[in-house]
């Protein structure tokens, strides 16, 4: 059983390009969460989606920010227009239900020059 | 803002000590608290969600125990090994809630 994928595991933009962060979750697993690890700082939710539903965006910023998790395929985290401030490692993680634990994905390193 | 703080922040440990380390939070609205093991170039993995006041949960050497009224959770780690060395994050969930809420970690190191 694969665990939770994410892709691409570095990524390097230029500001004012665009990054797409792909994530599959486990298999069995429909509740999928973003977390962002900005340098030197801890995780932090961004975001809570279930198959074509957002549940909880409160961590996500107002503007640029995006996500989704369509019926079929992985869900996407969207970043428009980046700039330097955007450079963290971003996770991912799965669970069966709210109430068990989340499984993580190895992240993604986004660096904007 | 929902607080949820872990302490110490760093902990040096002498292999074979035992050592253990803090998570608190607010107390009210409580749901469930998980904690995960996460080393260095990989990524984090969960060890115990607890749930219920008084919850004991272990997973080999390590043991964690859940307060919910005075809002506090130790994880304890018995005769520390240098593979135990990692960052040890609390997570709490409120009632009626949809997301973790991460502590900063107790970075743990263990010297041989």
């Amino acid at each position: 059983n694969a665990g939770v994928m994410q892709n691409p595991r570095h990524l390097v933009r230029r500001r004012g390009q665009e990054a797409r962060l792909r994530c599959s979750p486990m298999k069995g697993h429909s509740h999928v969460y973003w977390y962002r690890q900005l340098p030197e700082e801890g995780l932090k939710f961004m975001v809570y989606l279930q198959k074509e539903n957002i549940i909880d965006e409160s961590g996500m910023p107002k503007e640029r920010f995006s996500a989704e998790f369509p019926k079929e395929g992985p869900s996407i985290l969207r970043i428009q227009q980046v700039v330097r401030g955007d450079s963290a490692a971003y996770f991912c993680a799965s669970s069966p239900t709210l109430n068990q634990p989340q499984h993580f994905g190895d992240g993604t390193r986004l660096s904007i020059l | 803002i929902l607080n949820v703080e872990q302490s110490p922040q760093s902990l040096h440990v002498q292999e074979g000590d035992s050592t253990n380390f803090t998570c608190s939070f607010p107390s009210s609205n409580f749901y469930a608290l998980h904690w995960y093991r996460w080393e260095t170039a990989k990524s984090p993995e969960a060890l115990f969600v607890m749930t219920l006041n008084g919850d004991e949960k272990k997973k080999g050497r390590i043991s964690a125990t859940l307060n919910t009224k005075e809002g506090y959770s130790y994880l304890y780690i018995k005769g520390s090994q240098p593979e135990d060395s990692a960052t040890y994050l609390c997570a709490l969930i409120k009632a009626a809630g949809n997301k973790l809420t991460f502590g900063g970690g107790t970075r743990v190191l263990v010297k041989p």
